[in-house]
């Protein structure tokens, strides 16, 4: 069965610091990988996401995420965050098959709050 | 705007009332799915359809059924509402279900308190 493993729940940091969230998933099949950005009282919202190609992604407002498949990882990082920063942020992974359903495992989610 | 819209935003119900969350995509998406989030436990799917006409039970289950009453709406309901519901309610859509590139659209939320 695949899992996702978010290990941090929360994760303060100043602003401007660079910050890094970490994601690990298990899979013995090709998976695609995704991060979501969840604001205060509102729903998810995807971030980025790898599918294929190039191992190193990146987002509208400065995020990147990495994939790496020896170590199954799928990390996010930003060189200096801000304030909008502040959110929840939950890595997300598709297990790829022949066709039909394609489960998507959820991790439990990393709170970013940003010190200002 | 395009996208998710869930009816209600806030719902408080006692325990054994029944109701139903609505859910519509303007996006001409094929499958739409109900997750609920609880703390420390990330998004649990609940139900989804793959297409109008078809629905298929998640992880939990037990205790929501839903309707897919056209290619636009997918409502749950809670028939007889339980204190271990508590939680907050999303509904998502995607293009289809074998499409998973295309990632989820999700709703704002229904936050449902049982007491």
């Amino acid at each position: 069965a695949q899992s996702v493993t978010q290990l941090d729940s929360q994760v303060p940091v100043f602003e401007e610091a660079p910050v890094e969230l970490r994601c690990n998933y298990s899979s013995s099949v090709s998976v695609y990988l995704f991060w979501y950005v969840q604001y205060p009282n509102q729903g998810l919202q995807l971030l980025l996401k790898y599918l294929s190609g190039s191992t190193l992604v990146e987002s509208i407002n400065g995020f990147e995420a990495e994939f790496n498949k020896s170590q199954t990882s799928f990390h996010l990082r930003k060189p200096s965050v801000h304030i909008s920063d502040t959110a929840e942020y939950f890595c997300a992974v598709i297990k790829l098959n022949s066709g039909g359903y394609q489960k998507v495992t959820f991790g439990t989610g990393t709170k970013l709050q940003v010190i200002p | 705007n395009a996208g998710v819209t869930q009816t209600p935003k806030f719902q408080v119900l006692k325990t054994g009332q029944s109701m139903t969350l609505q859910c519509a995509q303007d996006m001409n998406h094929n499958s739409m799915y109900w997750y609920r989030q609880d703390p420390g436990m990330g998004l649990r799917l609940i139900y989804y359809s793959a297409s109008e006409g078809t629905t298929d039970k998640g992880e939990v289950p037990n205790g929501y059924n839903v309707s897919r009453l056209n290619k636009r709406e997918f409502s749950l309901r809670l028939e007889s509402a339980a204190p271990s519901q508590t939680s907050v309610y999303f509904c998502a859509s995607s293009p289809r279900t074998g499409a998973g590139g295309y990632g989820y659209t999700f709703g704002s939320g229904t936050r449902l308190t049982v007491v």
